[in-house]
């Protein structure tokens, strides 16, 4: 069981928009301003897409954004490619005693 | 460009330990903190702790305290991750990754840590 909660699949077709939540608690999404967001291909190391909840990494294209309200982010990719096809997953900082804390991630699929 | 670069894959028995090593380039090593997680079949990323290259200091997870190690070769620009008395359910994926904002931005590869006896 992950410290963040992610629903485990996500689908869209290709143009659409599809948008991928992540609910923390008041010890981390809630209090702090540091999630970010990964997407990893199979059998690839996670890639940095989102950090500090709204800025994109570098050469990450602006059809990610994210955003965060209370304890939930939340991870937008508008206009679906092909390639958008990943799992996502989300972290943010929780603090001195567990450093880093992540979710179960999803799957995204592109019909 | 930044790279992490993880070490291959290991099968331990149980009560065994496992040394993993992440070697960094493309950026100034004592620069960033580096973490270390993992992922168990079936389940979630799990933080187990991180150090810092430049004084060597680290900070681990409650989890994993009394058995885990991390520390690093300035010389080589590798940190090693060391988990002892080995269990089954520590076969996971291990990661190193490096710090920026708090969490992790550039990530190694993976480590498939197998404990079967």
């Amino acid at each position: 069981q992950s410290a963040l909660t992610q629903p485990p699949s996500a689908s869209g077709s290709p143009g659409q928009s599809v948008t991928i939540s992540c609910t923390g608690t008041s010890s981390d999404i809630g209090v702090y301003n540091y999630v970010s967001w990964y997407q990893q291909h199979p059998g690839r190391a996670p890639k940095l897409m989102i950090y500090e909840v709204t800025k994109r990494s570098s050469g990450v294209p602006d059809r990610f954004s994210g955003s965060k309200s209370g304890n939930t982010a939340s991870l937008t990719v508008s206009g679906l490619q092909a390639e958008d096809e990943a799992d996502y997953f989300c972290s943010s900082y929780g603090g001195s005693n567990n450093f880093v804390v992540f979710g179960g991630g999803t799957k995204l699929t592109v019909l | 460009q930044v790279q992490l670069v993880q070490s291959g894959a290991e099968v331990k028995k149980p009560g065994a330990s496992v040394k993993v090593s992440c070697k960094a380039s493309g950026y100034p090593f004592s620069g960033y903190y580096l973490h270390w997680m993992r992922r168990a079949p079936g389940q979630g990323l799990e933080w187990m702790g991180r150090i810092d290259p430049n004084r060597g200091g680290t900070s681990y997870a409650q989890k994993f305290q009394g058995r885990v190690s991390m520390t690093r070769d300035t010389s080589t620009s590798t940190v090693y991750l060391e988990l002892s008395r080995l269990r089954s359910d520590d076969t996971a994926m291990y990661y190193c990754a490096r710090e920026v904002s708090l969490n992790p931005d550039y990530w190694g590869q993976g480590t498939l840590v197998t404990v079967s006896s």
